[in-house]
């Protein structure tokens, strides 16, 4: 069964600061998906990574996919207070044919601090 | 282009009702799948369904149930309810099912008395 793990589960950051969260899987696949929920909301999308060296950024997040070693980061750059929120990494594992199923880690609960 | 709307957004039932909640995905999006988020166990996939047939099913007992029509909207049924089915229920749409992006909508929140 697929596992995906992320980590910090919680990270308490100054506004400035850099930072990385870490998600890592346990099965192969190509395709990983980052999300974001503010807290009583559903989850916007933030990046689809679907091949290994992926690397997209928006704005102060940038996200990186390595397929060989099952893990994808996420990188905050100069931290503000608006990126406060919960972030989800989410792996898509073939099941034939082209099914996919979206496992999901349990979140990282980001607080940005002035 | 409307997002996805899920129907209703709060619910309040008592143990051993039923309950059916709706899921309308974007418009051209054929697949819908199903979420449960709780605290204690995070987001797990219910089910996918992909022109009316269901593609995948997680992990939950046969009290978990769903549909799609004709015009990719969808409907979870739960029966039986129990505490424990307290949480928030999110539907995704995407085009496809082959892993393509997916779009959640807002969520209908159970609580169950």
């Amino acid at each position: 069964e697929l596992k995906v793990e992320q980590n910090p589960l919680f990270l308490s950051m100054q506004e400035g600061k850099n930072y990385t969260i870490y998600c890592n899987y346990s099965t192969t696949s190509d395709r990983l998906y980052w999300y974001r929920q503010d807290p009583g909301k559903s989850l916007e999308s933030l990046f689809v990574l679907l091949s290994n060296g992926a690397v997209k950024q928006e704005g102060r997040l940038m996200a990186s996919l390595d397929t060989k070693a099952r893990l994808s980061t996420l990188h905050i750059t100069a931290a503000v207070h608006d990126l406060s929120a919960t972030y989800f990494c989410a792996v898509g594992v073939l099941r034939g044919g082209s099914n996919y199923k979206l496992t999901f880690g349990k979140g990282t609960l980001l607080t940005v601090n002035p | 282009k409307a997002g996805v709307t899920q129907t209703p957004r709060y619910l309040i039932k008592t143990r051993g009702q039923q309950v059916t909640l709706s899921c309308s995905p974007i418009s051209g999006h054929r697949s819908v799948s199903w979420y449960q988020q709780t605290p204690g166990q995070g987001l797990q996939f219910l089910f996918e369904y992909f022109s009316e047939t269901q593609r995948n099913k997680g992990n939950f007992p046969g009290r978990f149930s769903g549909r799609q029509f004709s015009n990719s909207r969808s409907e979870m049924n739960v029966s039986t309810l129990e505490l424990g089915d307290s949480a928030l229920y999110l539907c995704a749409s995407s085009r496809g099912t082959g892993g393509g992006e997916q779009f959640f909508g807002p969520g209908t929140r159970l609580t169950v008395l």
